[in-house]
């Protein structure tokens, strides 16, 4: 089936490294999706991966992509508490007509 | 353009009520789709729609839910008659065919 997993929560300090996980069940995605959302927000697009990449960079963020193993990670450089929020892996689904799968979120909780 | 624009953006109404909330998409987006966010369920694809027609309505709950589009500035989720476990914030999102979806702000319903 249809399937995007994550874990639920990530405590880090400030400064250090996170790093989100996500995995899924369609191997022919193509598009996959790192979203955000802050508390009482609607969720905001953060970045994006194709399926003819294995890795993406923007600024602090970076995105990995294992297709052999459907897995998708994000990793943000030097955390702040304004990183604090829920991050959402998206995914578009093969066989879907555009059918966009999120994970059930992870809630990053940064501290000094 | 405004963005994806939802209403009410609360709702508080009485179990056994009817409830619809309302979704206005981004002008020229192709696809619209409805999700459902709850502590334990995470982000529910509840159905979807291309060109005003539903594509996949496979996550609607029950049949005491039901989505229209009847033009392509207009959606709405229709719950009748209300339930408590219908409790939950409601996004409505648009997008352009396998591109970033938009989100609304939602509407976070509740049902005493």
């Amino acid at each position: 089936g249809e399937d995007v997993e994550q874990s639920l929560f990530l405590s880090v300090r400030e400064g250090d490294s996170s790093v989100i996980n996500c995995t899924y069940t369609d191997s022919s995605s193509t598009y996959l999706y790192w979203y955000k959302q802050e508390p009482g927000a609607g969720l905001q697009l953060l970045t994006y991966i194709f399926s003819n990449m294995d890795m993406k960079q923007d600024q602090r963020l970076t995105v990995l992509l294992n297709k052999k193993d459907k897995h998708l990670s994000l990793r943000i450089a030097d955390t702040q508490t304004g990183d604090s929020a829920i991050y959402f892996c998206a995914v578009i689904f093969s066989g879907g007509y555009n059918k966009l799968i999120f994970g059930a979120g992870t809630r990053l909780a940064v501290h000094p | 353009d405004a963005g994806v624009i939802q209403s009410p953006r609360h709702e508080v109404t009485e179990m056994g009520q009817e409830v619809t909330l309302r979704c206005k998409p981004i002008s020229g987006h192709d696809y619209l789709f409805w999700y459902r966010q709850t502590m334990m369920r995470g982000l529910e694809l509840l159905i979807y729609f291309n060109n005003n027609v539903p594509i996949d309505d496979s996550g609607m709950p029950e049949d005491r839910f039901s989505a229209k589009m009847p033009n392509a500035s207009f959606s709405t989720l229709k719950i009748q008659p209300s339930e408590p476990r219908d409790s939950a914030v409601y996004f409505c999102a648009s997008s352009l065919p396998y591109s970033e979806a938009f989100f609304g702000q939602g509407t976070r319903l509740t049902v005493v």
